[in-house]
């Protein structure tokens, strides 16, 4: 199975600021994803990083709120942007090494905004 | 747009018994399902993956069932361990390609 590493492992950020969240996975994989976790709650997916193109979102994420990039089949970047408290999750990478095939997790990246 | 619900939210059980985790979907297209165990402060680690063509998976202790159909699934564990104590989720695919749609999970503690 895939390795995942995430970038930070936990922040805490202020109001309004931005911060982006590196997945670094050690081998190439077919589909990487971007996944919610909001306190007591259980994982809402945010988008589908696409090599090359615009990511694709789910229904209540925006692009602009959450950019996504993918520049290659290893790497992957999330930024939540313009933070408030509500922002306040865990932000996790997930990939597809194989179509189809499980799903991997990353540790997670455990976000506080004040 | 697909639910899934998981049964019990909280378990709590003796070392060594047998137990089951139950989850339920309300759109039964689906492409597959895979249980995941989820320990305080970490990441997801997949347990079993079910396509919607089989009916089970084994791993060691665990089993789990599909009846797409009906949009049900269970995670039997047997002899349970207090190693075992995780929250437990399960989630759905609507694609071979596509990301799941997660359930709540059931949070298990196995007393020693």
């Amino acid at each position: 199975s895939a390795v995942i590493s995430q970038k930070p492992s936990r922040d805490i950020c202020q109001r309004g600021t931005s911060l982006t969240i590196q997945c670094q996975v050690d081998s190439q994989v077919t589909m990487m994803f971007w996944y919610r976790q909001q306190p007591g709650q259980s994982l809402t997916l945010i988008a589908t990083a696409n090599q090359g193109s615009e990511a694709t979102y789910e229904s209540g994420f925006v692009i602009d709120k959450f950019p996504i990039s993918r520049p290659n089949l290893t790497f992957s970047t999330l930024t939540v942007s313009n933070m408030s408290p509500e922002d306040s999750s865990i932000y996790l990478c997930s990939v597809r090494d194989r179509v189809p095939g499980e799903l991997f997790f990353g540790e997670g990246s455990r976000l506080t905004v004040l | 747009k697909q639910e899934v619900t998981q049964i019990p939210a909280a378990l709590s059980v003796p070392e060594g018994e047998n137990l089951v985790l139950n989850c339920s979907f309300t759109d039964s297209a689906i492409y597959n399902l895979q249980w995941f165990r989820q320990d305080p402060g970490k990441g997801l680690t997949s347990l079993l993956l079910i396509q919607s063509s089989q009916r089970e998976q084994t791993s060691g202790r665990l089993n789990a069932s599909l009846d797409k159909s009906s949009g049900r699934s269970t995670l039997y564990i047997a002899a349970s361990q207090p190693g075992d104590s995780a929250t437990y989720l399960c989630a759905v695919s609507r694609g071979g390609a596509d990301g799941l749609t997660f359930g709540k999970g059931t949070h298990l503690i196995i007393q020693p």
